[in-house]
Formats: structure tokens, sequence, C-alpha cells
């Protein structure tokens, strides 16, 4: 059974630090990793979808990596904004079941 | 396209009621995902659609929950009887295909069982 954890929890830094948010899961067999932002009381937002033949993917101030062997996938923020002030998601896509698996997220806030 | 629709966006019931959720998925999106969203448990997966044909119900929580998926463009998940532990955000996401594609997401609907 497919397992998805994100630490820390929660995170707190202040504005203008670079940050890594972590992702891991069990079973190397996925199609692909999505990150995901949401806002308090809002729906899920869409941030980088890496297929599991991809080593990386950029958006902006966004990068995301993925290490399939090792289960292992990380989301950089570079020069952080009160405005990242959110919760980070990940997901994976698992091979045959093709279900999409969530971890229970960053909490992440960034102090002016 | 007006992206994932779900309807209402807040519903509020007695307990003992039939709610029943709507979730217009995005046209040409051939998978439909149906989430829960509490604080303790995170995003819950219940039941996931490929063709309109349920392929994974393993996270549906009981019999109370069924969802139906009638055409390509219009599922339902409902509650019967609701109950107060089922207070809870609900989203639905649709995908083009099954496998290596990006998942959007409606804004939820939010459900309190009183």
């Amino acid at each position: 059974k497919q397992e998805v954890t994100q630490i820390p929890a929660a995170l707190s830094v202040p504005e203008g630090e670079n940050l890594v948010l972590n992702c891991s899961f069990t079973d190397s067999a996925i199609y692909n990793l999505q990150w995901f932002r949401q806002d308090p009381g809002k729906g899920l937002t869409s941030l980088l979808l890496i297929q599991s033949s991809q080593r990386e993917q950029t958006s902006g101030r966004l990068n995301a990596s993925l290490d399939k062997s090792s289960g292992r996938s990380t989301l950089y923020i570079a020069a952080s904004q009160p405005g990242d002030s959110a919760t980070y998601l990940c997901a994976v896509r698992t091979r045959g079941a093709s279900k999409i698996i969530f971890g229970s997220g960053t909490r992440l806030s960034i102090r002016p | 396209d007006a992206g994932v629709i779900q309807s209402p966006r807040h519903e509020v019931t007695e307990m003992g009621q039939e709610v029943t959720l709507r979730c217009k998925p995005i046209s040409g999106h051939n998978s439909l995902f149906w989430y829960r969203q509490t604080m303790m448990r995170g995003l819950e997966l219940l039941i996931y659609f490929n063709n309109n044909v349920p392929i994974d119900d393993s996270g549906m929580p009981e019999d109370r929950f069924s969802a139906k998926m009638p055409n390509a463009s219009f599922s339902t998940l409902k509650i019967q009887p609701s109950e107060p532990r089922d207070s809870a955000v609900y989203f639905c996401a649709s995908t083009p295909g099954p496998m290596n594609t990006e998942a959007f997401f409606g804004q939820g609907t939010r459900l309190t069982v009183v």
C-alpha cells in the first residue's frame, strides 16, 4: 500500500529565505508526482507535475525534484515571500490502480 | 474551460438527512476522484472512476456513502443517513487520462452535519 509522508508538518521562516519541503513515498511504482498549494478554506492549486521519467520541473521561483528510486521529492522555493504562506501537499499517482495518494502537507508561514 | 465545478459550496444539514454532493469534471477528462479532507485525517481518497466506471471504492467509509457517474460530465456523492462525523470538506478532481496526467481540483463542498 502506497504511503506518502511530508516532513516537516509546519515550517516558519523569515521572508527572503530559500527553503525546501520534503515528500517521501513508499512504493516507487508511480506514474507521476504532483505538488499542490492550498490556502486556508480554499481548494487545491496545482504547482508542478513531475513525470516518473523526469528528474525535475521548474516554474518561476519553484523547483521540484524527483528521485523515484529512493522514494523522495523536494520542492524548493527561492526567495520566499509572505504570499507563499499556505499548505503545500504532494501527491503520487500509483501504477496499476492509478490512484492519487496525498501526503498530509506542510504548513508554511513566511514572516515579513 | 471553467475547471472542475462542485455544488453546493456549503451544505448544512441535520443528522439523519440525505446529502448529495455534485461534481462536473473538466470536459474531455475521463478520470474522476472524490476526496474527503479533515484536520485529523488530511485528504482521503474515497472513490475513483475511469470512463464513468468505478475502479476503486475501497476508501468509501461505509455503506452510508455511495457515488455514481451516470455520464462523462456528472458525478454525485451521496450520504444517507448523514452523521455529524461526516462533517468535512469534500473535493472532486479530474484528470485527462488514467496515468501520467495532471489532476485538477474543484473548490470543494464544505459539509456540516448538526
